[in-house]
């Protein structure tokens, strides 16, 4: 089964602090990977998206890779702020049979500590 | 843009009991999503539809039903609802399949008792 895993569950950092959060994927195939950000209580906001073509992409503070030969994406996330704080999802689009649809992973809960 | 609603923002519903609940967007996507979201299990997709009049099944389909019968909406319906449905469910929509991101609803709480 392909699956999709976030570690850790949850960090807690400082503000200011520059921090990484870790995405791994057991099958190398696919066409994307995509971070997002869930507030509580609130749907899911795109951060980056990664064509399996590319190996990074950045947004401001934030730089995600993608290597799938390791089957590894990290969120490079730089000076963190409070209002960075949220669960943080990875979602891959394997391609083949199935390729209509994201899995998931867990999430990173990120607190900031101002 | 409103982007993708959802209504209602929460349900609490008795076993047996049956409801729909509303996806719109207004971003013109082709394609659109159910998903659930459990703690623990991450989300998962329930259906999914590649355009207008046209629905499928995805990983969790069983218990629920679909319809698009205009391409801005997309309804997930409950027939008998089950306490193992109690979930928040997120509608999400794309205009292209594999290369685009995916913009989500901002969810419906669901309580099942």
């Amino acid at each position: 089964k392909q699956e999709v895993t976030q570690i850790p569950a949850a960090l807690s950092v400082p503000e200011g602090e520059n921090l990484v959060l870790n995405c791994s994927f057991t099958d190398s195939a696919i066409y994307n990977l995509q971070w997002f950000r869930q507030d509580p209580g609130k749907g899911l906001t795109s951060l980056l998206l990664i064509q399996s073509s590319q190996r990074e992409q950045t947004s401001g503070r934030l730089n995600a890779s993608l290597d799938k030969s390791s089957g590894r994406s990290t969120l490079y996330i730089a000076a963190s702020q409070p209002g960075d704080s949220a669960t943080y999802l990875c979602a891959v689009r394997y391609s083949g049979a199935g390729s209509y649809q994201l899995t998931f992973g867990k999430g990173t809960k990120l607190s900031v500590i101002p | 843009n409103a982007g993708v609603t959802q209504t209602p923002k929460f349900r609490v519903l008795k076993t047996g009991q049956s409801m729909t609940l509303l996806c719109a967007q207004d971003m013109n996507h082709e394609y659109m999503y159910w998903y659930r979201q459990d703690p623990g299990m991450g989300l998962r997709l329930i259906h999914y539809s590649v355009g207008e009049g046209t629905t499928a099944k995805g990983e969790v389909p069983d218990g629920y039903n679909v319809s698009r019968l205009k391409k801005q909406n997309f309804l997930l319906g409950l027939e008998s609802a089950a306490p193992s449905q109690t979930s928040v469910y997120f509608c999400a929509s794309s205009f292209r399949l594999a290369e685009e991101t995916q913009y989500f609803g901002p969810g419906t709480r669901l309580l099942v008792l």
